[in-house]
């Protein structure tokens, strides 16, 4: 069975850093690409960021709004997917969900973390 | 970049069809997969749709999928509604290397 479990998430400061993990079990984790996508409270899905397997390059790509500040990682010896958030905004304010991606699509998902940014 | 609108909600009785649409601002509709995904309140998203049409196993072929090239959309038909139909729904496609979600629709069994 297919387990992706965040934890890390928090209250922080504005301008402030966070790291959120995320611990996969059940797949081949060495062979999945892996995403971060975050859900505003009350409001719709939003792609972060994305880390490619480290056979198809490792490479990460981010959304517009989190380049420059927020940094994918991966611990494939640990099955460790991470998320490291700097320079947080209020607006970064969200439940963030781990998931494993094939090709484009989102697979599995975790039960997601709160990361809240206020003063 | 693209965006993916989709009607806010809808509502119909159980036993009924609802289909909901995402249009797709610029670029063709058909030149990447649309995915369809369910997220009923309190839970995670799971995916019912993927790569336009297909359906994972376990999802029910109550849900189908479709693109219109002509309407530059997609469409997520659910038929004989049941309460557990009962969530939110976001339709999901991308280009080069940037995902996009659409803004969702609620759908409320009656």
């Amino acid at each position: 069975e297919v387990q992706l479990v965040e934890s890390g998430g928090g209250l922080v400061k504005p301008g402030g850093s966070l790291r959120v993990s995320c611990a996969a079990s059940g797949f081949t984790f060495t062979n999945a690409w892996m995403s971060w996508v975050r859900q505003a409270p009350g409001k719709g899905l939003e792609w972060v960021g994305r880390i490619k397997s480290k056979t198809d390059g490792g490479t990460t790509d981010y959304a517009a709004p989190v380049k420059g500040r927020f940094t994918i990682s991966r611990d494939d010896s640990k099955n460790m997917l991470f998320l490291q958030m700097n320079s947080l905004k209020t607006e970064d304010t969200a439940v963030y969900y781990c998931t494993s991606q094939y090709d484009w699509v989102f697979d599995d998902w975790g039960q997601g973390t709160l990361v809240t940014v206020s003063s | 970049n693209f965006m993916l609108t989709q009607p806010h909600s809808v509502s119909e009785s159980p036993g009924k069809t609802v289909t909901i649409s995402c249009t797709r601002s610029s670029g063709s509709i058909a030149s990447k997969y649309v995915q369809w995904y369910q997220q009923r309140p309190g839970s995670s998203p799971r995916t019912v749709i993927y790569e336009d049409n297909q359906r994972p196993s376990g999802v029910p072929d109550r849900f189908s999928g479709s693109i219109d090239s002509s309407s530059n959309s997609a469409s997520l038909t659910i038929s004989g509604l049941k309460t557990e139909d009962e969530a939110d729904y976001y339709c999901q496609s991308y280009d080069s290397s940037n995902y996009v979600f659409g803004t969702g629709t609620k759908v409320t069994v009656l």
